[in-house]
């Protein structure tokens, strides 16, 4: 199994700001996710990280509202833009099992817009 | 488009009752269905992994079943514990590491 760490784990931003969220694996792992979970939600998948090309992102997610960087095989990074209180969630990322296709997760970043 | 739901949406069962967890799935044609466990404000631990050409896999108190040709899995928790109560998601993968989750069911174990 992979260990994943996220930093922040928690954070208290002001409306029109930005939030940079940071994942790092402890392997190298071709793909990485990242997910939102908005309160008392199921999670949604943002968008697919894969280390040298652009980042996939699923429908109702732009690059211009979350730009990803996935600089190698162990680390990767969301940025949250122009936030709203809308944007108030949980931001975790995820690696996949390239053999078994099971999924690990950070311990995710709580993110409080006001 | 894959769509996951999770019956019941809450569950709450004195210590010791066993128990079971249902998910459903619309696509059968899925690679892999993944149970997790969130505990509140917290990130999401695997639980077991059933992939397509597997029937059920047991993980000590757990066992999870599969079903793809009515679209179901079971999760069944022997001798609950308090220390069993968090919310339990159900994941169904159609393309490969591309995961739809259920919208979870939240378990309550009452000493």
């Amino acid at each position: 199994s992979a260990v994943i760490s996220q930093k922040p784990s928690r954070d208290i931003c002001q409306r029109g700001t930005s939030l940079t969220i940071q994942c790092q694996v402890d392997s190298q792992v071709t793909m990485m996710f990242w997910y939102r979970q908005q309160p008392g939600q199921s999670l949604t998948l943002i968008a697919t990280a894969n280390q040298g090309s652009e980042a996939t992102y699923e429908s109702g997610f732009v690059i211009d509202k979350f730009p990803i960087s996935r600089p190698n095989l162990t680390f990767s990074t969301l940025t949250v833009s122009n936030m709203s209180p809308e944007d108030s969630s949980i931001y975790l990322c995820s690696v996949g099992d390239r053999t078994s296709y099971e999924q690990y997760f950070g311990p995710g970043t709580r993110l409080t817009v006001t | 488009k894959q769509e996951v739901t999770q019956i019941p949406a809450a569950l709450s069962v004195p210590e010791g009752e066993n128990l079971v967890l249902n998910c459903s799935f619309t696509d059968s044609a899925i690679y892999n269905l993944q149970w997790f466990r969130q505990d509140p404000g917290k990130g999401l631990t695997s639980l077991l992994l059933i992939q397509s050409s597997q029937r059920e896999q047991t993980s000590g108190r757990l066992n999870a079943s599969l079903d793809k040709s009515s679209g179901r899995s079971t999760l069944y928790i022997a001798a609950s514990q308090p220390g069993d109560s968090a919310t339990y998601l159900c994941a169904a993968d159609n393309y490969g590491q591309n995961f739809v989750f259920g919208p979870g069911t939240r378990l309550s174990v009452l000493p």
